[in-house]
């Protein structure tokens, strides 16, 4: 059973710069695409951006261009959403979770949530 | 691109149907076979439950099921259970690799 498993909770503060991860199980974890989901206290899932580790082909929400950097090492299983100046805004739970092709399938499984806590 | 439109709440006793609803557009949920439903528990991640429309992972009992009729999706729970409670996204790809999700709908076993 394929398992995605996330990096631990972090307090940051406004202007720093922050990278979770999400490792993957198994030997097929270049050949899925991994995606990225925020999900703000209270309020509903989006979709912020999809990577393919095999070859790091890379596609973002327009909401989320410019705004984060989705990236990933296929050499050890792991895929990462990154930040180079926090907000107070970027408070939420960040899911990441695998999709068999783009745009196919769905998305499953889903890794346990990184808590991202950023004060002003 | 707008977030697709569910209703807010549903419910129904248990034993019952529940059907929820995502209204999209035609260059979304009308235009692609790209359509999924997750089910999220409290303080828990979503799970898969439908995809493609009409698709249901193994696992997933067969009380859920998905449809679509035009640029609507729908999930239909039938024999509601006590641990159906909780929310429902439905999702859409939006072509030009764009992907959005519904608001969300919290469904309540009475």
């Amino acid at each position: 059973e394929v398992q995605l498993v996330q990096s631990g909770a972090e307090v940051k503060k406004s202007g720093e710069s922050l990278k979770i991860s999400c490792k993957g199980s198994g030997n097929t974890f270049s050949t899925y695409w991994i995606a990225w989901v925020r999900q703000m206290p209270g309020k509903g899932l989006e979709w912020m951006g999809v990577i393919y580790p095999g070859d790091s082909d890379t596609r973002y929400s327009p909401s989320f261009q410019g705004q984060v950097t989705i990236s990933a090492d296929k050499s050890i299983n792991t895929a990462y959403l990154q930040w180079s100046s926090l907000k107070a805004s970027d408070t939420a739970m960040y899911y990441c979770t695998r999709r068999s092709g783009w745009p196919t399938g769905g998305f499953d499984p889903w890794g346990q949530g990184t808590l991202v806590t950023v004060s002003s | 691109q707008s977030a697709l439109t569910q209703p807010p709440s549903a419910s129904g006793s248990p034993g019952q149907l529940v059907t929820i609803s995502c209204t999209g557009t035609s260059s979304d949920v009308g235009g692609y076979n790209y359509v999924s439903w997750y089910q999220q528990h409290p303080g828990k991640a979503p799970k898969l439950m439908i995809y493609e429309v009409t698709k249901r992972p193994s696992g997933v009992p067969d009380r859920f099921s998905g449809s679509r009729s035009g640029n609507t999706a729908s999930l239909t729970v039938s024999g509601l259970q006590p641990e159906d409670e909780a929310d429902y996204y439905c999702s859409s790809y939006a072509g030009y690799n764009n992907l959005i999700f519904g608001g969300g709908t919290k469904l309540t076993v009475l």
